[in-house]
């Protein structure tokens, strides 16, 4: 049972660079979700998407891209990283309000 | 934007003693979750509430609802090393999506 996996598990960029995070989820769920997790904000919601061809901002959507070619794979792009992006990246995809979370990449951005 | 606040925002206490952790909004969810994280994993889900008032237990965990939907509390009775954690609160809003805690770290010593 693989579930939500995401790669890499650590990545460190330089500013400007960019990358992309992969997530990857075999459960067929249509909803998945980036999320960023911060020491005392808990997490919030980068970006999120319904099903295949379609995707929407969340609360903090800016300097992340994201698409949805399948229902399996939703990649986060980061296309020029800046030291606040410096974060725990999580991916989750959702069985109705039930989330399922992948182990997380955390990026740092010298 | 809903915001959910947590306290405490961490806990450290001997094995064997009791507690309780809170969640509060001014706003008002369809359900509620709690999470548990450990370190280098992603958060798990332990619970949803969804009725006002409604109360639900986990073998020592007791999870309950407010009566407006808006507040939620986690009690451990005879916490025990292995409750060490990120505790996570979640509220479910439109479309499923998730407006999460800043979290409750709890330690709980030998």
């Amino acid at each position: 049972n693989a579930g939500v996996t995401q790669t890499p598990k650590f990545q460190v960029l330089k500013t400007g660079q960019s990358m992309t995070l992969q997530c990857a989820q075999d459960m067929n769920h249509e909803y998945m979700s980036w999320y960023r997790q911060d020491p005392g904000m808990g997490l919030r919601l980068i970006h999120y998407s319904v099903g295949a061809g379609i995707t929407d901002q969340g609360e903090v959507p800016n300097g992340y891209n994201v698409s949805r070619s399948t229902t399996e794979d939703f990649p986060l792009r980061l296309l020029s990283a800046a030291p606040s992006q410096t974060s725990v990246y999580f991916c989750a995809s959702s069985w109705g309000p039930e989330a399922f979370f992948g182990q997380g990449t955390r990026l740092t951005v010298v | 934007t809903q915001l959910l606040e947590q306290s405490p925002q961490f806990l450290s206490i001997q094995e064997g003693e009791n507690l309780t952790v809170y969640c509060n909004s001014s706003s008002v969810f369809s359900s509620l979750q709690w999470y548990r994280q450990e370190p280098g994993e992603g958060p798990v889900l332990l619970v949803t509430v969804v009725t006002g008032g409604e109360v639900k237990k986990l073998k020592r965990l007791t999870f309950q609802f407010g009566d407006a939907r808006k507040d939620s509390s986690l009690h451990i009775t005879a916490a025990q090393p292995g409750d060490t954690g990120l505790y996570l609160c979640a509220g479910v809003g439109a479309g499923n999506m998730l407006t999460f805690g800043g979290g409750t770290r709890l330690m709980v010593k030998p």
